[in-house]
């Protein structure tokens, strides 16, 4: 499967516990992006890699959250001190270097239930 | 970018064409408008996207109006598997990289 890939696709955690999401993008990718999705809404900007560098980060994402991307391939996200409200779905997606289509290659996610 | 408006759901009959219709009174001129689905437990996936003119490909047609305040997407030939939630995205030169999503339509196909 050459798609994007996350793991794991299921979290079950209590609060105030620290987990951890991976993100394999599509292998010539430079560009990932993390969103976060909570039912019945859309999904929401996180974060947005170009190879290793970090350019973007959204409001949403607090200081108990950190993300990684160390070689310019596999990303992580880190959600430290788990709270009840960060209870989601957690996407990656992947897109090609050169001029951004709008087309992004999202993952099946990770779903986070903190209880 | 410009805010977009769609149906909160739709029902369609198996084998029928299946019109979702998106506005975006407010787009600019070098705004495209994107459309994306979500099929339930799954990763949203890219359908179609067109600036001006109509856009066909394999899985869908986009019709933009002349005066692109709004646009429709059509599934020709709709089957049970095209049950998702469709959502329109505006995108601007501005916003580089990166998609706002809303609530999209939850168009659910009946045998």
């Amino acid at each position: 499967d050459t798609g994007v890939s996350q793991d794991p696709r299921h979290k079950i955690t209590k609060r105030g516990q620290n987990v951890t999401f991976r993100c394999d993008p599509i292998s010539e990718h430079n560009r990932l992006y993390w969103y976060r999705q909570t039912l019945g809404q859309g999904p929401e900007f996180l974060t947005y890699f170009q190879n290793e560098a970090q350019l973007e980060k959204s409001r949403l994402l607090s200081d108990r959250f950190s993300a990684e991307r160390p070689k310019g391939s596999f990303s992580t996200l880190e959600i430290q001190r788990t709270e009840q409200g960060d209870s989601a779905m957690y996407l990656c997606a992947s897109s090609p270097e050169g001029t951004f289509t709008g087309e992004l290659f999202f993952g099946e996610g990770s779903r986070l239930t903190v209880l | 970018d410009a805010k977009t408006t769609q149906p909160p759901s739709m029902d369609c009959a198996e084998g029928r064409a299946a019109n979702l219709p998106c506005n975006h009174s407010t787009i600019s001129g070098n705004e495209y408008v994107y459309w994306y689905r979500q099929i339930h437990s799954q990763g949203p996936q890219y359908i179609i996207h067109g600036l001006k003119n109509n856009e066909t490909n394999e899985m869908a047609s986009l019709i933009i109006t002349e005066d692109r305040k709004s646009s429709t997407l059509i599934l020709p030939h709709a089957t049970l598997r095209d049950t998702a939630v469709y959502y329109c995205i505006v995108r601007g030169r501005g916003s580089n990289y990166k998609l706002t999503f809303g609530k999209g339509t939850l168009l659910t196909v009946n045998p």
